[in-house]
């Protein structure tokens, strides 16, 4: 089984959609949670980063970590095309120095 | 644009050749990493520099050499490369205080 699941998709929305992207993971040592966006021969820019268990907002996304289950979630609220892109999960057992443990990325393609 | 930069942003090398990837971080973090990133496939961590001690992923081939100069600086030193070698060579930088790790664009190479 591996450390994190994360379906690869592609997942195909029309604009203005409301887009759930997820994650599981099996390690319960992990406390630190990222979602990041990566274009086509481009690094991983970082979008959203929570500790523990909850919910944090920014603009359009929002992302949500229930521990007690070992799940994250991403949404996207009105995509865009420009939201096209994959989007990986990353998690750590530790915020500095430690290893960072990706999902496969699922790849997102919204259409106009 | 990144807070982290690498360069060459691309490189074409030969099996023979011995070059060096560079990464500059003017954030003041204290931990950087090297990952390396297939096609269709999430980065993996080769290298963590962190507290002033190098952290070796032990399936890292030797042929692949890290150097840390100072705490903005991590270079990758390349020797004898092979073809399988191609990928996306993406360096990180993190800080204790809760801002996740930050990616670099990366250095595409091909090694032929």
């Amino acid at each position: 089984q591996k450390e994190v699941e994360q379906d690869p998709g592609p997942l195909s929305v029309p604009e203005g959609a409301i887009v759930s992207l997820n994650c599981t993971y099996s390690n319960s040592a992990f406390q630190y949670f990222m979602w990041y966006r990566q274009y086509s021969r481009k690094g991983p820019e970082l979008l959203m980063y929570t500790y523990s268990s909850g919910n944090k907002e920014d603009g359009r996304f929002t992302a949500q970590v229930d521990k007690s289950s070992k799940y994250i979630s991403l949404f996207i609220r009105d995509s865009q095309p420009s939201d096209s892109a994959t989007y990986l999960c990353a998690m750590s057992e530790r915020e500095y120095g430690n290893k960072l443990v990706f999902g496969a990325g699922t790849i997102l393609r919204v259409k106009s | 644009d990144t807070e982290v930069t690498q360069t060459p942003k691309h490189l074409v090398m030969g099996m023979t050749n011995k070059k060096s990837l560079k990464c500059e971080q003017h954030m003041g973090h204290r931990a950087m990493y090297w990952y390396k990133q297939k096609a269709k496939k999430p980065p993996e961590l080769m290298f963590v520099y962190s507290y002033e001690k190098l952290s070796i992923n032990e399936s890292v081939p030797s042929r692949f050499s890290p150097e840390c100069p100072n705490s903005s600086l991590l270079n990758l030193h390349l020797h004898a490369l092979q073809p399988e070698d191609s990928a996306l060579y993406l360096c990180a930088s993190s800080q204790e205080s809760g801002y996740g790790y930050t990616f670099g664009s990366g250095t595409r190479l091909t090694v032929v």
